[in-house]
């Protein structure tokens, strides 16, 4: 079975800091892929990354980097000099066995608050 | 790109009625859509995956006849609850992947923008 674990519940940062959302994850497939997505108080789910489980390389996009070590099962996501509009709650999710039509495990959310 | 547009974005119903809510992938066939319940402050749980043209595979603990998905058209599947009661209330949102396994936007799934349903 697989499972995503994400201890941060809330988080709360002054706006300009720099924040680390912690995922962990647990599965018996050597293929899988993570993904990070972003809620909004809209609701809706705002795709940011997706990430195979051969592809060990830390990414940057903007603002934003990911960090996935398999050696400890995480993929850990920073916003850099964090922004009001970053707030929102921050969903990592886990697919077993490549694209087919296999469902994302979702974490528990991190629900990010950035202080004016 | 892809976008799946899920409709109504809200409702409210009384309690023992039936609602429907659409999800349309617009510019692609999803061959597999996924639907999802979020309670308030909780994470997505998976109800089902419906693959077009086939029966819906249902999560263990989510009732079928309760919550009735039909996927006829790659790009129309219906979730309906019927028989609503206020433990149905929740945020209901659905996602697509196609045909190839991969959206070239987004990589991922392409999530429609939710519907927020309040039984009273």
């Amino acid at each position: 079975a697989q499972k995503v674990t994400q201890a941060q519940t809330e988080i709360s940062v002054v706006e300009k800091e720099d924040v680390t959302l912690d995922c962990v994850y647990e599965t018996r497939d050597t293929t899988y892929y993570l993904f990070w997505y972003k809620q909004p108080p809209s609701g809706e789910l705002v795709f940011l990354i997706r990430r195979n489980s051969f592809d060990e390389q830390n990414e940057i996009s903007g603002r934003y980097s990911w960090n996935f070590q398999k050696s400890t099962s995480s993929f850990n996501f920073t916003i850099t000099a964090s922004q009001v509009v970053d707030s929102a709650v921050y969903f990592c999710a886990l697919s077993e066995a490549g694209f087919g039509n296999e469902k994302l495990t979702f974490g528990t959310g991190t629900r990010l608050t950035i202080i004016p | 790109g892809a976008v799946v547009s899920q409709h109504p974005s809200w409702v409210i119903c009384k309690s023992g009625t039936s609602v429907k809510i659409e999800c349309r992938s617009l510019d692609f066939q999803a061959t597999t859509m996924f639907w999802y319940r979020q309670f308030p402050k909780q994470s997505l749980m998976l109800m089902a995956t419906s693959n077009e043209g086939s029966k819906a595979t249902y999560e263990q603990g989510v009732e079928k006849d309760k919550f009735l998905i039909n996927h006829a058209s790659l790009t129309l599947s219906t979730l309906t609850v019927t028989s609503a009661h206020p433990e149905d209330s929740s945020f209901y949102i659905c996602s697509a992947r196609d045909r190839t396994g991969g959206l070239s936007r987004s990589y991922g799934y392409t999530f429609g923008s939710g519907t927020r349903l309040t039984v009273v």
